[in-house]
């Protein structure tokens, strides 16, 4: 079974912070997601990577950075929080290689982020 | 135009009957066809995939695919109100490559009344 873990369920920060999200696979999938889902507004991506050290924007990037250092962990910054950063975010991974299905999406359980 | 589109629903059904949830997606290239269900709190998971038009059927999920239409939809039989839920639809971009990047719609809430 493919496992997705994110490193906290739940998280309070205050205005300003530096805040770091982690998420790890463990099906040695080249591609990995950040996504952000909000009432009303579906699933938005922030930023992906297809490889290590490799990162592409997504539709809403600002405000964000991410890191990949190793193929299995993928880490979603938030530079300075805001309270408009307030939302669930999502990780997901898949394999590449071209063929139909695999770019089917595994998510992790998600994170509750409070910005105060 | 949105890339993927879906009825937002509620889309309300007794338990028992067939649920028809439906997709529209805007690129013709598109090859890959998902549908996640979302409970709520909770993060995605995948119910079918889809490649080649027709149906396929698991269990009591039947995904259907017209690629000419630019259509698929997802029928649930027997809807239980444990199927109460958040659908969501999921089409494989436009030059994604290798990058498995996916263009989700934002969903059909589903509600099975008992």
């Amino acid at each position: 079974d493919v496992k997705v873990t994110q490193s906290s369920r739940y998280l309070v920060k205050r205005t300003g912070e530096k805040v770091f999200l982690e998420c790890v696979q463990d099906m040695d999938h080249e591609n990995m997601f950040w996504y952000r889902q909000d009432p009303g507004l579906g699933l938005r991506l922030i930023y992906f990577s297809y490889d290590v050290k490799m990162k592409e924007k997504g539709d809403i990037p600002e405000g964000y950075s991410v890191s990949r250092e190793k193929k299995e962990r993928f880490s979603l910054i938030l530079e300075s929080a805001s309270t408009n950063q307030t939302s669930m975010y999502l990780c997901a991974s898949s394999s590449s290689g071209g063929r139909l299905g695999q770019e089917t999406q595994y998510f992790g359980p998600g994170t509750r982020l409070l910005v105060l | 135009q949105k890339e993927v589109e879906q009825n937002s629903g509620p889309l309300s059904v007794p338990e028992g009957a067939i649920a028809s949830l439906n997709c529209t997606y805007s690129d013709r290239v598109s090859q890959s066809f998902f549908w996640y269900r979302q409970y709520s709190g909770k993060s995605p998971e995948l119910i079918m995939s889809i490649y080649s038009n027709g149906d396929k059927e698991d269990g009591r999920f039947t995904a259907q695919l017209n690629k000419a239409s630019q259509y698929v939809s997802l029928l649930i039989r027997d809807s239980q109100p444990s199927d109460s839920a958040t659908y969501l639809c999921a089409v494989n971009a436009r030059g994604s490559g290798n990058t498995g990047k996916l263009i989700f719609g934002q969903g059909t809430t589903l509600q099975v009344k008992p």
